[in-house]
């Protein structure tokens, strides 16, 4: 029944090294979003998709490449890893005939880059 | 570009006293104010919103203003219960768009 599911949910790791997150969404929403929630808590939208087509990215470096195979589903692969880039990776989805208002969040990817 | 702006911070307040969080946004477009719930380790969660056509809207201890004017709005809970501990996020986006902007974000502890 989860709405919307990451996976992992932990991914601690190297810097240097490439990691993949998952995310799938079963509401049927065409819309869907990563943010990154930093150590302060604040949660910044980092890339929109709109039926698999990506709609803003908001300046996040390069090494950052989401990929969506289909509606229901947004990867992210973060290449080169950095210290910076340690935070909590949100994944969400938005219902286009609510208007996109309301953003339905996953349980959260913690990445910890050492 | 779009800023919304969130105060205070962090707040304390003793259990069955109230709690007032203020929200200015810039972006004159937007047009839906939702308020988010965050606890601890877990995911944030819509607990109420409000549209630009409401000044005021009321969920049993929840209520949110919107001054549209000011650009101000406000997240209100009476009778405050430990369970209200969390972090709480406005944002502000326009319909149909495909941003939503957070607040900063303000920890809520209420003490027993």
């Amino acid at each position: 029944d989860t709405a919307v599911s990451q996976t992992p949910k932990y991914l601690v790791t190297q810097m240097g090294n490439d990691k993949s997150i998952k995310c799938e969404q079963n509401l049927g929403h065409d819309t869907m979003y990563w943010y990154k929630q930093d150590s302060k808590k604040f949660l910044k939208i980092m890339f929109s998709y709109n039926n698999k087509e990506l709609i803003i990215n908001e300046t996040v470096p390069n090494r950052f490449s989401p990929k969506s195979p289909d509606k229901a589903h947004l990867n992210l692969h973060i290449n080169s890893l950095e210290l910076g880039d340690s935070a909590v990776y949100f994944c969400a989805s938005s219902p286009s005939t609510g208007g996109r208002e309301t953003q339905y969040f996953g349980p959260g990817t913690r990445l910890l880059v050492l | 570009g779009e800023n919304v702006e969130q105060h205070p911070s962090t707040l304390s307040v003793q259990e069955g006293d109230s709690a007032v969080i203020k929200c200015t946004y810039s972006d004159s477009a937007s047009n839906y104010f939702p308020w988010y719930k965050q606890e601890l380790g877990k995911r944030p969660q819509l607990i109420i919103d409000i549209r630009s056509n409401v000044g005021e809207k009321k969920d049993q201890r929840i209520a949110v203003t919107l001054n549209k004017t000011a650009k101000h709005f406000s997240l209100h809970i009476t009778e405050t219960q430990p369970e209200d501990s969390a972090v709480y996020f406005c944002a502000a986006s326009v319909t149909g768009g495909f941003k939503t902007i957070f607040g900063a974000g303000t920890r809520l502890f209420v003490k027993a």
